[in-house]
């Protein structure tokens, strides 16, 4: 099974700053297929950044996604009031499809 | 719009079954996969099956240990998963999400199963 890690747990800014999240992979993950989710409390996850880097469907510019191989990135650049949430990386490559532990952004 | 809705919170006792609805629309449902995910209080989702809607072949989590069930209703655009032998660690929310090439796109609202004695 492919497990992945997430740095840092709890990340606490401010409304305006970037946001940098970490997503490691115990292997490396094919063809990049690596999606970032985020969840506010009592909501469904809903997918941001898929195939690494491609923002999904009316996803904001200021959510960007990088990397290659174990380790990934998103990036929140100027974080607006509505960004602080848990922040999951998933992989997609083979089942059983996993999911990090989630890094929570708040203020 | 794509909308996957899903039936309503469950109270079980250990040992028993539940069996969750997940009804979509605006879309055509043989077109995409339906997976099972699920939630505990404060943790990570955590995949626990899939079916390919247009031929009906399933692939489940070997974590569960035969004890999940996916199957379809096409005509109704229907998803159900049916979990047996219930115990206090499967309280959590279960989610269906619809998937192309695996990559989970759209969500249900989630059911929040209870085992309790």
């Amino acid at each position: 099974e492919l497990v992945l890690t997430q740095s840092p747990g709890t990340l606490s800014l401010s409304p305006g700053e970037s946001a940098t999240l970490s997503c490691r992979a115990s292997q490396s993950i094919t063809s990049n297929y690596l999606a970032w989710f985020q969840q506010k409390s009592g909501l469904a996850p809903r997918l941001l950044i898929y195939d690494t880097s491609k923002r999904a469907t009316g996803i904001p510019d200021r959510f960007s996604g990088r990397g290659s191989g174990t380790d990934f990135t998103l990036t929140i650049s100027s974080l607006e009031p509505e960004d602080f949430a848990v922040y999951y990386c998933q992989q997609y490559s083979g089942s059983p499809f996993t999911f990090g532990p989630g890094t929570k952004v708040d203020i | 719009q794509v909308q996957l809705v899903q039936s309503g919170a469950e109270v079980k006792k250990p040992g028993a079954s539940v069996k969750v609805s997940c009804k979509a629309s605006g879309y055509t449902f043989i077109a995409y996969d339906m997976n099972w995910v699920r939630q505990a209080p404060g943790q990570r989702p955590e995949w626990m099956g899939w079916v390919n809607t247009g031929n009906g072949n399933t692939k489940y989590s070997q974590i569960f240990h035969g004890r999940v069930t996916i199957t379809t209703n096409t005509s109704a655009s229907t998803a159900y998963m049916e979990l047996s032998g219930l115990r206090s660690d499967d309280t959590a929310v279960y989610y269906c999400a619809r998937a192309k090439y695996s990559l989970f796109d759209y969500w249900g609202q989630g059911t929040l199963v209870t085992v309790s004695s």
